[in-house]
């Protein structure tokens, strides 16, 4: 079945650090694939999202591109901010087999000033 | 213009007691999904709702179940609660089944003692 596989955490960086986090799936066909982000005490929201293959998805500075030869979707950012601690979840979701979308087991983020 | 609400935000309880926590959505969206998320951030999908036929039902014991009364609303009936129902609730809803964002209220915390 499918599976999404992220880097365990917790990550912590400096502030300004290069972050990525990396993320692998299984699926089959072409889902699409997205990272959600959830700041303490809140519901998870959208980060950014690819729904094809070398799709680049990008919002507030960070970045993500679907690779499907490698089946990957790792998440970076040049410059992270204090404000971007939070957990991070790599997810997968496609029209077929069951309709469910497939969450990582999430990692955490502690940026340091 | 709370996109999607839950309540209550918090809910503490003992064993053995019945208690709902309610969801409702504003965007038009037509599928509602209930997750469960443990004290490690990881989150499993519980129930699923297509205007208002239920499209996915995890194995999750039969003291959990949802109603929706309308495509604007799931909620979450828990009967006999135990301690190991302790963990943040989420409501989602998406605009169609799979491949779809996903956007998720605040959670309600439930402790049992």
């Amino acid at each position: 079945g499918n599976s999404v596989t992220q880097m365990e955490g917790p990550v912590t960086l400096s502030e300004e650090a290069f972050l990525t986090i990396n993320c692998t799936y299984t699926a089959t066909g072409y889902p699409s694939l997205f990272w959600y982000v959830q700041y303490p005490g809140e519901g998870l929201q959208l980060l950014l999202k690819a729904t094809k293959a070398d799709d680049k998805g990008s919002n507030k500075g960070f970045e993500a591109t679907y690779r499907k030869e490698t089946t990957s979707f790792h998440l970076e950012k040049g410059s992270v901010q204090v404000s971007d601690s939070a957990v991070y979840f790599c997810a997968l979701s496609q029209n077929t087999g069951g309709f469910k979308t497939i969450f990582g087991a999430g990692t955490r983020l502690f940026v340091k000033a | 213009d709370t996109a999607v609400s839950q309540t209550p935000k918090y809910l503490v309880t003992q064993m053995g007691n019945d208690k709902s926590i309610k969801c409702e959505q504003n965007l038009g969206h037509d599928t509602m999904y209930w997750y469960k998320q443990d004290s490690k951030k990881f989150l499993k999908i519980m129930f699923s709702y297509n205007n208002k036929e239920l499209i996915i039902n995890e194995t999750v014991p039969n003291r959990f179940s949802p109603k929706s009364p309308d495509k604007a609303h799931l909620n979450l009936h828990i009967n006999s609660l135990e301690l190991g129902d302790s963990a943040v609730y989420f409501c989602a809803s998406s605009h169609g089944t799979g491949g779809f964002e996903q956007f998720f209220g605040p959670g309600t915390r439930l402790t049992v003692l």
